[in-house]
C-alpha cells in the first residue's frame, strides 16, 4: 500500500500551459525528492527538500520549481509546459539516510 | 560527484536460473547502496540496501555483494520468476542517491 501519492498519474497537456503536479507523503518524512525519467533511462534528481521551506535544485537542470510548505506535500510547477517536458516524474521521501520510497509517477506529455 | 551504472542494459535469464545484476560506481566515500526494482508504469520499489562498513546482505531471494576496492556491487536473484521480470537500477550515495542506467531483466520460460 502506497504512503506516498502522486497525481495525476497521467497528464497530456497543451505547449504553454501551467501545471502543477502534486506529491503527498503519510510517512512524516523530512526529506522529499523530484525525479525525472525518460523511459528505459535512469533517474535524474531535479529537486529535493530537507524539510518544510527548504527546496533546492538538483543535479539535473529543470525549469520546474517546486515548494515545501507543509511536511507531506511538495508539489512541483512548470510555469509554462514544452514538448521537452515530456518525461516521467517521480516523486520520493525518505526519513533520514536510508532507502527512499518512491510514489508511482505522473507521465506528462507536452502537445 | 557520484557516478553509478550498470554494465549491461539487458539480461536475459531462464526461469529457475540465479540471476546477477552488476554495478560499478565512482565515488569512494559513498556509503550506503540500494537496489531498486521497476515495473512497467511504476515507480521504482526497494528492494535491499547495504552499507559500506558490510560485504554481504541477505534477502528473500535476494543478496547483495559489495567489493569496495573495486568499487562494484551486484544483486543476485536465486531462482528467478516471471514476477522478476522488471528494470533494476542500483543507487549510491553519502546523503542523496545516484542512479545508475537500469539493467531490464528478461525471464525466458
Amino acid at each position: 500500500e502506497a504512503d506516498i501519492y502522486q497525481t495525476p498519474r497521467y497528464l497530456v497537456i497543451g505547449t504553454g500551459k501551467k501545471i502543477t503536479l502534486e506529491c503527498s507523503q503519510t510517512m512524516g518524512h523530512d526529506k522529499m525528492y523530484w525525479y525525472q525519467q525518460d523511459p528505459g533511462m535512469e533517474l535524474h534528481l531535479i529537486h529535493y527538500s530537507y524539510g518544510v521551506n527548504s527546496t533546492e535544485k538538483g543535479d539535473l537542470s529543470s525549469e520546474s520549481t517546486v515548494s515545501r510548505i507543509r511536511t507531506e506535500h511538495f508539489p512541483l510547477t512548470l510555469e509554462s509546459a514544452r514538448p521537452s517536458h515530456t518525461s516521467q516524474y517521480l516523486c520520493a521521501s525518505n526519513r533520514d539516510v536510508g532507502g527512499y520510497t518512491f510514489g508511482s509517477g505522473t507521465r506528462l506529455t507536452v502537445v | 560527484g557520484e557516478s553509478v551504472g550498470l554494465h549491461l542494459p539487458t539480461l536475459s535469464v531462464q526461469e529457475g536460473d540465479n540471476s546477477i545484476i552488476n554495478c560499478a560506481y565512482s565515488n569512494s566515500a559513498s556509503d550506503y547502496f540500494i537496489w531498486y526494482k521497476q515495473e512497467s508504469g511504476k515507480g521504482p520499489q526497494f528492494i535491499i540496501d547495504i552499507r559500506s562498513n558490510m560485504d554481504k546482505r541477505q534477502g528473500q531471494r535476494v543478496t547483495v555483494l559489495l567489493n569496495k576496492t573495486v568499487k562494484h556491487l551486484s544483486l543476485q536473484i536465486a531462482a528467478t520468476q516471471p514476477g522478476d521480470s522488471a528494470v533494476y537500477f542500483c543507487a549510491g550515495g553519502a546523503d542523496g542517491l545516484t542512479f545508475g542506467k537500469g539493467t531490464h531483466l528478461i525471464i525466458q520460460p
